[in-house]
């Protein structure tokens, strides 16, 4: 059973507007999660991560907002840009062990 | 330049016959894994390596071998693949207790007739 669940396949958005990617997890135990972007043809990339100490981490056009009482974070591209249409996993690990789940992923595409 | 260098990129077989997907980095890193990515299910790990000689089981390592002789190679082997193998697979590495660093490689997309 996926303890990390994305549950929008696909999100289509213009340039220069917000992308809103959402991510679920069941596992109570998780303390630390990740974005990875991927392009085709190439591997995932990390991309940001936040601590379940903090509710939010910014770096740049992205930042990731936790809710764990929902069991729910998001990451958020303000603004999107072409350059921006990947596809996004969601991942999530217990720092006991560092095992990383993973989230089926959401197709991006930024519309000019 | 540092990277995880899987081989091949593409590769078609057929149910039974034996074979091997290369994993290679010049990182030195201790942590590499295997991982294979299926729509509508995300990544999935196959097996991991916390160091040489250190091999673990995943979530999906059926149908799976592999080894960790050197610290730089983790060799992914499928010893009669079946068409449910058919993937796109993903070796990565990383330092340990980094989880952030974590490397992949460019992926190998496996299909099996």
């Amino acid at each position: 059973d996926q303890q990390v669940k994305q549950n929008s396949p696909s999100l289509s958005v213009q340039e220069g507007r917000i992308s809103i990617l959402n991510c679920d997890y069941t596992n109570s135990m998780f303390d630390y999660f990740l974005w990875y972007k991927k392009y085709p043809a190439e591997g995932p990339t990390f991309l940001i991560s936040i601590s379940s100490i903090k509710d939010k981490n910014e770096d740049g056009r992205f930042t990731v907002f936790l809710n764990k009482s929902a069991k729910h974070l998001s990451l958020h591209i303000v603004p999107s840009q072409p350059g921006d249409s990947a596809v996004y996993f969601c991942a999530a690990a217990s720092t006991n062990d560092y095992k990383l789940s993973f989230g089926a992923g959401t197709t991006v595409t930024v519309r000019a | 330049e540092a990277q995880v260098t899987q081989n091949p990129r593409y590769l078609i077989t057929v149910t039974g016959k034996k074979l091997t997907v290369t994993c290679s980095q010049n990182m030195n890193h201790e942590y590499m894994s295997w991982y294979r990515q299926d729509p509508g299910l995300g990544l999935r790990q196959i097996y991991y390596s916390m160091n040489v000689e250190v091999t673990d089981k995943g979530d999906v390592p059926e149908g799976y071998k592999v080894s960790r002789k050197e610290k730089r190679n983790f060799p992914l082997i499928l010893e009669s693949p079946s068409p449910n193998q058919t993937s796109l697979y993903f070796c990565a590495s990383r330092r340990t207790g980094l989880i952030e660093k974590l490397f992949f490689g460019s992926g190998t997309q496996l299909s099996v007739l």
